[in-house]
C-alpha cells in the first residue's frame, strides 16, 4: 500500500538558512508525488509536483524538490528561508485504481517556523 | 478562473445533529474529492465523486455521505454528529481525467461539535 512519511513534526530555521523537509514514500508503482503548503486557516495550495520526467522539480516561492527512486525519498529544499514561508508543508503521494478513481495519501505534515 | 468554494467557511453543531457542507468546483472540473483534517488524524479522504458517481471511498463509517450533481457541485452529509468529527473539511477538484492532473483546494469548512 503507499504510504508517505514526513521526518520531523516541527523544523525551525532562520532567516536566510536552508530550508530542507524531509519526506519518504512507499509505493508499489511509480508514484506521483506532491507537495502542498498550508497557511493557518487556509486550503493546501500545491508547490510543487512530480509525475514523470525530470527528478529535480521547481516549484513556486523558490522550492524544489528532488525525486529520488532509489531512497525512495522527495524532500523539499529551498536554499533561503523567508518569514513569509512559515507554514505547514505536506508530502503526498497519488494513488489511482484500475477504475481511474484518484485520492491522495498525505503524510503527518512538518510544521515550518522562521525564526527572524 | 474562480478557485474552489465551500460554504459554510465555519460551522458550530451539537452532537446528535446533522450536517450539510457544500463544494463549488473550479469550472470544468468534474472530480471532487472530500478530505477530513484534524490534528491527531492528519489528512484523509473521504470520498471522491466524478460526474455525479461516487468512483472511490474511504474509511469512514456510514454517517458520512456525499453526492454530486450535474452541474460538479458536491455536498457531503455527516448525520448524527459526535465529538470526533470536530474538523476541518476541505473539498478538491480535478479534471478526474489523465495522469498527473493536479487537485485544487477550497479553503476549507470547520466543522467544531459540542
Amino acid at each position: 500500500a503507499q504510504s508517505v512519511t514526513q521526518l520531523g513534526s516541527h523544523v525551525s530555521v532562520s532567516e536566510g538558512a536552508l530550508v530542507l523537509l524531509r519526506c519518504n514514500y512507499s509505493s508499489s508503482v511509480p508514484p506521483y508525488l506532491f507537495w502542498y503548503v498550508q497557511y493557518p486557516n487556509q486550503g493546501l495550495q500545491l508547490l510543487l509536483k512530480y509525475t514523470t520526467g525530470a527528478t529535480l522539480v521547481k516549484g513556486i516561492n523558490g522550492f524544489e524538490a528532488e525525486f529520488k527512486k532509489s531512497e525512495t525519498s522527495f524532500h523539499l529544499t529551498k536554499p533561503s528561508a523567508h518569514m513569509s514561508d512559515a507554514a505547514e508543508y505536506f508530502c503526498a503521494v497519488r494513488l489511482i485504481t484500475q477504475g481511474g478513481s484518484e485520492k491522495l495519501v498525505f503524510g503527518k505534515g512538518t510544521k515550518l517556523t522562521v525564526n527572524p | 478562473k474562480a478557485g474552489v468554494t465551500q460554504t459554510p467557511r465555519y460551522l458550530i453543531k451539537t452532537r446528535g445533529q446533522q450536517v450539510t457542507l457544500s463544494c463549488s468546483p473550479i469550472s470544468g472540473h468534474r472530480s471532487v474529492s472530500w478530505y477530513q483534517q484534524t490534528p491527531g488524524q492528519g489528512l484523509q479522504f473521504l470520498f471522491e465523486y466524478f460526474s455525479e458517481t461516487q468512483r472511490n471511498k474511504g474509511n469512514f463509517p456510514g454517517r458520512f455521505s456525499g453526492r454530486q450533481f450535474s452541474n460538479s457541485r458536491s455536498e457531503m452529509n455527516v448525520s448524527t454528529l459526535e465529538l470526533g468529527d470536530s474538523a476541518l473539511y476541505l473539498c478538491a477538484s480535478s479534471t478526474g481525467q489523465g495522469r498527473g492532473n493536479e487537485q485544487f483546494f477550497g479553503p476549507g469548512t470547520r466543522l467544531t461539535v459540542l
